[in-house]
């Protein structure tokens, strides 16, 4: 059973526009969420996180909203680059101090066109 | 600041073969990781240590996988014997400890089973 789930397996986006990659969660347990972002032979890198006290994070082109009644994520790249391409997880956690475990989706490939 | 180092990045072995991969985490980082990417799926905690003590290896395969984090720095996992199933990358990753559960991963070590 996926308690975190990225439904679509690729998107692909117009440099310069925006790229909007979601997840949804299945465990209300989780209150921490974050998003990695990994290129081929490379290991994730974190990119941004959010605590379920807020709805939105900020950080520079990235943004990522929370929707916990509906328990959806989604991770907003304004605009996107070529760089940006690559795979996104979507990770969350539940409460059990700062060395949780991370719950993994599939992963998203996101592919950006100049 | 040198990431997580992992050794080999690649691995290929027949079937039945025992197998370690190496982890060196970021220095000061008293949690360590050790997580398994089947192909197009998102990573899956196998074991997680505190310092020397495996605290959450409830996802490890006891009958074949083992691991141990000498010293609390640098750790090994092993598979006795490899079967073709264990194909995949096997991550490591650190964390600080802190409130953000932020984990920096290595670039991971690529199985094949032959």
């Amino acid at each position: 059973d996926q308690q975190v789930k990225q439904n679509s397996p690729s998107l692909s986006v117009q440099e310069g526009r925006i790229s909007i990659l979601n997840c949804d969660y299945t465990n209300s347990m989780f209150d921490y969420f974050l998003w990695y972002k990994k290129y081929p032979a490379e290991g994730p890198t974190f990119l941004i996180s959010i605590s379920s006290i807020k709805d939105k994070n900020e950080d520079g082109r990235f943004t990522v909203f929370l929707n916990k009644s509906a328990k959806h994520l989604s991770l907003h790249i304004v605009p996107s680059q070529p760089g940006d391409s690559a795979v996104y997880f979507c990770a969350a956690s539940a409460s059990g101090g700062a060395n949780s475990k991370l719950t993994f989706g599939k992963g998203i490939t996101l592919s950006v066109r100049p | 600041e040198a990431g997580v180092v992992q050794s080999p990045r690649y691995k290929i072995i027949e079937k039945k073969q025992p197998v370690a991969f190496w982890c060196n985490p970021i220095s000061g980082h008293n949690t360590l990781y050790w997580y398994r990417q089947n192909l197009g799926q998102g990573p899956e905690l196998l074991i997680r240590y505190e310092n020397e003590e495996a605290v959450d290896d409830s996802q490890l395969p006891k009958d074949r996988f083992s691991a141990e984090r000498l010293k609390g720095v640098d750790s090994t996992l092993k598979i006795q014997p490899a079967e073709l199933g264990d194909s995949a990358v096997y991550l490591c990753a650190s964390s600080p400890g802190t409130t953000n559960n932020e984990q920096f991963f290595g670039p991971g070590t690529r199985l094949t089973v032959l």
